[in-house]
């Protein structure tokens, strides 16, 4: 039982390259959210899914893309990085009905965008 | 979402108790208090969560009070490993936790 596992830890990209942020859990979560952290600041949702097939924008989706076609992974794709998108992307899920569990969240990845 | 307000920073002496204080004057009947803690450089950690009763468990305690409009989280025994920001978050549990800025508690040898 591994949890939440986010790849890459670490990642460099130029300004309008593409990329996945891979998430993926063997928990057989029904709930799953991206957010992002700025230094010093606290979590901000970018987009979450309540389970395959369906997903919903958070706070902060501009920029970015997300799907869910199995319930184990859920990508964030960032289709053409831009500085301002340098920042520290967690990945959690929780399970459904979800009141009596909290979300376990993954270790993050740091994106830098030059 | 319903707002919750917590101070800034607190500071604690190691093994003394710590009161973290959350105010969520408008929160709702459906809303559960949860609380999450984010250690340095890693992820946020699920702590706790109550509806109105409080609650135990072995990372620890939640009071709620009785209007239900503030939450006190409690560590019975602070240690170095408990500094981190701790996050006060109203959810309904049918919709995505959306974080505030949280208290970052510093824990003093």
């Amino acid at each position: 039982n591994a949890g939440v596992t986010q790849t890459p830890k670490f990642q460099v990209l130029k300004t309008g390259q593409s990329m996945t942020l891979q998430c993926a859990q063997d928990m057989n979560h029904e709930y799953m959210s991206w957010y992002r952290q700025d230094p010093g600041m606290g979590l901000r949702l970018i987009h979450y899914s309540v389970g395959a097939g369906i997903t919903d924008q958070g706070e902060v989706p501009n920029g970015y893309n997300v799907s869910r076609s199995t319930t184990e992974d859920f990508p964030l794709r960032l289709l053409s990085a831009a500085p301002s998108q340098t920042s520290v992307y967690f990945c959690a899920s929780r399970e459904t009905p979800g009141i009596l569990y909290g979300y376990t969240f993954g270790s993050g990845t740091r994106l830098t965008v030059v | 979402d319903a707002k919750t307000t917590q101070p800034n920073s607190m500071e604690s002496n190691e093994e003394e108790p710590v009161h973290l204080p959350c105010n969520h004057s408008t929160i709702s009947g459906t809303d559960y208090i949860h609380w999450y803690r984010q250690l340095p450089s890693q992820g946020p950690e699920y702590v706790i969560h109550g509806l109105t009763s409080n609650v135990n468990n072995r990372m620890a305690s939640l009071a709620i009070a009785e209007d239900r409009k503030s939450s006190t989280l409690i560590l019975h025994r602070a240690t170095l490993r408990d500094a981190a920001v701790y996050y006060c978050i109203l959810s309904t549990g049918n919709t995505p936790l959306v974080f505030g800025k949280g208290t970052r508690l510093s824990v003093i040898a």
